[in-house]
């Protein structure tokens, strides 16, 4: 498995605003992924973190209003960008370990006034 | 596009009884089908996985399924325990574009002491 820890845990967040969310992994692994998750949804896919490469992002989502880093194999962040209260959410990042098997990070809790 | 159907949305069963989840899947080529179990406020987490070149799998009391010519997974658990009340999603692989996951709706399971 993965050990993954993300930060911050929650956030309370004026519109108008953008928040960084960050991913750490224990170990490196060659794919990161970040989903949105509603109260009471599934997991939706933003993107793709690609490292050294621009993010590969999912329908209906784009760089500008989630723009995402990959420095190296074991990092990654999310910004949700000029927030409104719709984007209120939890934002999950993802990583793929060499064994082929996905493991969750714990998510950030994010409320927009 | 890709999908993957999830029924039902919830299902309450006595304590000791079996619960059966079912997914549909369309892409022909997917090849990895995880499920995951969802406490409320918590992370999804890995509970059990079938890659295409197996029929079925088991660990325990959980068990999966898979039958490729109908596109169909199966989640079985048996002699259900309280602690087995959850959120359960299923998923598969896409692999053409970008490699990803696509996740079913989710199973609300209640076990009733």
């Amino acid at each position: 498995s993965a050990v993954i820890s993300q930060k911050p845990s929650r956030d309370i967040c004026q519109r108008g605003t953008s928040l960084t969310i960050q991913c750490q992994v224990d170990s490196q692994v060659t794919m990161m992924f970040w989903y949105r998750q509603q109260p009471g949804q599934s997991l939706t896919l933003i993107a793709t973190a690609n490292q050294g490469s621009e993010a590969t992002y999912e329908s209906g989502f784009v760089i500008d209003k989630f723009p995402i880093s990959r420095p190296n194999l074991t990092f990654s962040t999310l910004t949700v960008s000029n927030m409104s209260p719709e984007d209120s959410s939890i934002y999950l990042c993802s990583v793929e370990t060499p064994q082929e098997t996905q493991y969750f990070g714990p998510g950030t809790r994010l409320l927009v006034l | 596009g890709e999908n993957v159907e999830q029924h039902p949305s919830t299902l309450s069963v006595q304590e000791g009884d079996s619960a059966v989840i079912k997914c549909t899947y369309s892409d022909s080529a997917s090849n990895y089908f995880p499920w995951y179990k969802q406490e409320l406020g918590k992370r999804p987490q890995l509970i059990i996985d079938i890659r295409s070149n197996v029929g079925e799998k088991k660990d325990q009391r959980i068990a999966v399924t898979l039958n490729k010519t109908a596109k169909h997974f199966s989640l079985h658990i048996t002699e259900t325990q309280p602690e087995d009340s959850a959120v359960y999603f299923c998923a598969a692989s896409v692999t053409s574009g970008t490699y990803k996951y696509i996740f079913g709706t989710g199973t609300r399971l209640k076990v009733l002491a």
